[in-house]
């Protein structure tokens, strides 16, 4: 079945810093790819999100682009501040099941 | 702008017991979801329905979930006999129209079994 790979955590940076967090993902055809959000205490808020091939989505200085050729979606960042300090979920949407299949989650941890 | 809600924020219920959770989705959509994550764990994919009935359902469904959607506006999940392992957060989802692959989630529900 359709599944997302995502880079173990934490990841810690201090502010400034690159960011990379990998995710890689298996599935049938090419679905539409998702980074979601959840900030402490907080639900999941879409971040950014790419639909074909070679697309690059963003969203407050995020950026992931989804490379067929190497199934990735990996999301970066060129400075991190503490406020970005959450937790950052790859997904896929399942068109067959109708759902999203979620990775385990990259927990960011930035300091001051 | 629009947001799911969902309420209580938090709830704490002994094993066996009944729980309603419910979430107002957003007004224009059609899609409807549920999911859970246990603590520490991953986001797991509940239930779908679309136009009044269930479009899709996990393993993890069985007979004692069921959800409803009783009026226009709310979407409700429903475990009928509460068990340890249902604790968790639930997070209730919508999308809809040109964005039908955008999922937008709720700030979740804590049920806590006892």
């Amino acid at each position: 079945g359709n599944s997302v790979t995502q880079m173990e955590g934490p990841v810690t940076l201090s502010e400034e810093a690159f960011l990379t967090i990998n995710c890689t993902y298996t599935a049938t055809g090419y679905p539409s790819l998702f980074w979601y959000v959840q900030y402490p205490g907080e639900g999941l808020q879409l971040l950014l999100k790419a639909t074909k091939a070679d697309d690059k989505g963003s969203n407050k200085g995020f950026e992931a682009t989804y490379r067929k050729e190497t199934t990735s979606f990996h999301l970066e960042k060129g400075s991190v501040q503490v406020s970005d300090s959450a937790v950052y979920f790859c997904a896929l949407f399942d068109t067959g099941f109708q759902k999203l299949v979620f990775g385990t989650g990259t927990r960011l941890l930035v300091s001051p | 702008e629009p947001e799911v809600t969902q309420t209580p924020s938090h709830q704490v219920t002994q094993m066996g017991q009944e729980v309603i959770l419910r979430c107002v989705p957003i007004s224009n959509h059609l899609y409807f979801y549920w999911y859970r994550q246990i603590l520490g764990q991953k986001v797991e994919f509940l239930v779908s329905f679309y136009n009044n009935e269930i479009s899709e359902k996990s393993e993890i469904f069985d007979d004692q979930f069921s959800v409803e959607r009783p009026d226009g506006s709310n979407f409700t999940l429903k475990i009928r006999s509460t068990k340890l392992e249902d604790s968790a957060m639930y997070f209730c989802a919508s999308s809809g129209g040109q964005g039908f692959y955008e999922q937008y989630f709720g700030p979740g529900t804590r049920l806590t079994v006892t």
